[in-house]
């Protein structure tokens, strides 16, 4: 089966950086995709990673390590719209032929 | 330019009613999905459509089934509504399966009684 798990829950102060991890177990891994949704939104999508590294996108950087199985997405200098449930996804090759989300985490940014 | 609508964007059912809620795209995208989304469970995969003409079930689609119509259109039915099918519902599509940029309807938020 695939699971991914990411926290639940994140606060971070307007102006910091943070960061959220993803790990996962699937089969057919092509790769992990990061994706915004505000409170009563659709999601939306931010960035994708096929190949380990650092990928940027302005202030939302991207980050994959296959042999992991692990990415996170860092955000810097944060704003106060950047409040939103961030969600990581598999995209699954061969057979699967999908896009798999993991449940979520809510970031909070403060004052 | 439209992207993904869905509709309706508001349903309350009583248990046992059916009703289809309806996708369409206007980006010629080959795959298309229906995610449930429920509090703390994140996006739930119930059907995906990787090209036009084929379904597959994903993670969770007992109670419900899938028409892919034509290329843009891509419908989800509940035969019997039940409670546990009180979510939030949205279709997406991506240009083909697997393809990491899904673009998502508003969603449709069903509420069954």
């Amino acid at each position: 089966g695939q699971s991914l798990e990411q926290p639940s829950e994140v606060t971070a102060v307007e102006g910091a950086i943070v960061q959220i991890n993803c790990t996962y177990q699937t089969s057919g891994f092509y790769g992990l995709s990061w994706y915004q949704q505000h409170d009563g939104g659709a999601p939306t999508f931010l960035s994708y990673n096929a190949l380990d590294g650092l990928e940027e996108t302005g202030r939302f950087s991207s980050f994959l390590s296959r042999s992991d199985s692990y990415g996170y997405l860092l955000l810097q200098e944060l704003q106060m719209k950047d409040s939103a449930s961030y969600f990581c996804a598999v995209s699954l090759s061969g057979g699967y032929q999908k896009v798999t989300f993991g449940t979520g985490t809510k970031l909070q940014v403060i004052p | 330019n439209a992207g993904v609508t869905q509709t309706p964007k508001f349903q309350v059912l009583k248990t046992g009613q059916s009703m289809t809620l309806q996708c369409a795209q206007d980006m010629n995208h080959n795959s298309m999905y229906w995610y449930r989304q429920d509090p703390g469970m994140g996006l739930r995969l119930i059907y995906y459509s990787a090209s036009e003409g084929t379904t597959d079930k994903g993670e969770v689609p007992n109670g419900y089934n899938v028409s892919r119509l034509n290329k843009r259109e891509f419908s989800l039915r509940l035969e019997s509504a039940a409670p546990s099918q009180t979510s939030v519902y949205f279709c997406a599509s991506s240009e083909g399966p697997a393809i990491p940029e899904a673009f998502f309807g508003q969603g449709t938020r069903l509420t069954v009684v």
